[in-house]
């Protein structure tokens, strides 16, 4: 079965240092990998998907995220931080079968000014 | 226009109501998905449209009853709900079904049941 974990529930950063959303997976086959952020009482926002290609993924708001098939994840980052960006990430991956989106627990991350 | 628009943004209805929750897309897009997303947790499949049909039921009580009267509109019927349906109802587009274009989500309709 497919399935993303994100191992962290809260990540704090201070504004204008990088940030790391982690990230790993568990796919048959070859992963379709996306990344959502939410803000409070709103829906997703897209910011990236990694389907095929080069490893190294170019999103929205200047948010990043690098495929890594050997350590099997998917990390978010962005170098450097704004307390605009503090809302919920979540880490998904398409299931083949039913081509639903399987999303990862969710991680809040927290931008101090 | 790139957006998904969902409607109403919050609904309360009693247990014996029957309401009605829209979603609509001019992206052209002919995959549509609704998702059900409780407080502090992920968002969880409930219905999968492909060209107006039906595709996946992800075993969702009959009480969600889902329509896709056309390629860009679709509804989510709401009849004798439970309070523990009180959710956040997020509806989704996808240019075909497949995830290779990716997945556009609306800002959801939060459902309150009374």
């Amino acid at each position: 079965a497919q399935s993303v974990a994100q191992p962290e529930d809260q990540v704090n950063v201070a504004e204008g240092n990088p940030l790391t959303v982690k990230c790993t997976y568990s796919v048959s086959g070859n992963p379709y990998l996306f990344w959502y952020v939410q803000y409070p009482n709103r829906g997703l926002q897209f910011l990236l998907k990694y389907i095929t290609g080069d490893n190294l993924v170019k999103g929205s708001y200047g948010f990043e995220a690098e495929f890594n098939k050997s350590q099997t994840s998917f990390h978010l980052k962005k170098p450097s931080a704004l307390v605009s960006d503090s809302a919920l990430y979540f880490c998904a991956v398409r299931d083949y079968n039913t081509d639903k989106l399987i999303f990862g627990t969710g991680t809040r991350l927290q931008v101090f000014p | 226009d790139t957006e998904v628009t969902q409607t109403p943004k919050h609904l309360v209805m009693g247990m014996t109501n029957k309401k009605s929750l829209k979603c609509e897309q001019h992206m052209g897009h002919r995959a549509m998905y609704w998702y059900k997303q409780k407080a502090k947790k992920p968002p969880e499949l409930m219905f999968v449209y492909s060209y107006e049909k039906l595709s996946i039921n992800e075993s969702v009580p009959s009480r969600f009853s889902p329509e896709c009267p056309n390629s860009s509109l679709l509804n989510l019927h709401l009849h004798a709900l439970q309070p523990e349906d009180s959710a956040l109802y997020l509806c989704a587009s996808s240019q075909v079904r497949g995830g290779v274009y990716g997945y556009t989500f609306g800002s959801g309709t939060r459902l309150t049941v009374v």
